[in-house]
């Protein structure tokens, strides 16, 4: 159980383009859903929370014009990288949270490598 | 803010050998994971603890939590090159991660 997908794992687009990442939590529902950015040899650094029905949360320095998120529904967030340029080229990863009888555990996505030409 | 510290920050050995990383945290943890992640991967829940003092084994780790809720331990035995991969603890509660100890096994 708690399995996290995520689409596409990998994209490869020109600069000034739009890039849609999907995030499923596939046998459980995920009121909160998080989006994670990752550079080489680094630890994960939190993007934005994403809640269902309501508006994002963003983290500071993180700007929500250009990474739109929506949480549609109780298994699906989106993360729409807008006029992508090549410093958004990053590895994109998604967590749904999870609460396993006394904690809250986070459950990854496999992560989506963007590339910005 | 809770500020999570992990080290060694890279360690290699060699096939065989025991190796242990550390998470030390500047407040009390309200749960704690434990997460290996492969390159290109997302992370993988290893464990979670949640009691001070609690030991957990899973085949050749084992993890320990510190009395005090504030630090733990993640021990390997007989290392193998499938356990090669970025360590990262974290408190998922409060959505702090560690910068994580990247383990290499040379076979």
């Amino acid at each position: 159980g708690a399995v996290v997908s995520q689409h596409p794992s990998r994209v490869i687009c020109k600069s000034g383009t739009s890039v849609k990442i999907e995030c499923r939590s596939l046998d459980f529902q995920a009121t909160t859903m998080f989006w994670y950015r990752q550079f080489p040899k680094q630890s994960l650094m939190l993007m934005a929370t994403s809640n269902e029905g309501s508006k994002a949360t963003y983290e500071q320095g993180v700007e929500k014009d250009k990474f739109l998120i929506n949480h549609a529904s109780l298994t699906l967030s989106t993360l729409t990288v807008t006029s992508a340029h090549p410093e958004d080229s990053s590895f994109y990863i998604c967590s749904a949270s999870l609460r396993d009888g006394y904690a809250d555990t986070q459950y990854f996505g496999p992560g989506t490598r963007l590339t910005v030409l | 803010t809770q500020l999570l510290e992990q080290s060694p920050q890279f360690l290699s050995i060699q096939e065989g050998e025991n190796l242990t990383v550390y998470c030390n945290s500047s407040s009390v943890f309200s749960s704690l994971q434990w997460y290996r992640q492969e390159p290109g991967e997302g992370p993988v829940l290893l464990v979670t603890v949640v009691t001070g003092g609690e030991v957990k084994k899973l085949k050749r780790l084992t993890f320990q939590f510190g009395d005090a809720r504030k630090d733990s331990s993640l021990h390997i035995t007989a290392a193998q090159p499938g356990d090669t991969g970025l360590y990262l603890c974290a408190d998922s509660n409060k959505l702090s991660f560690g910068a994580g100890t990247t383990v290499t096994v040379r076979a």
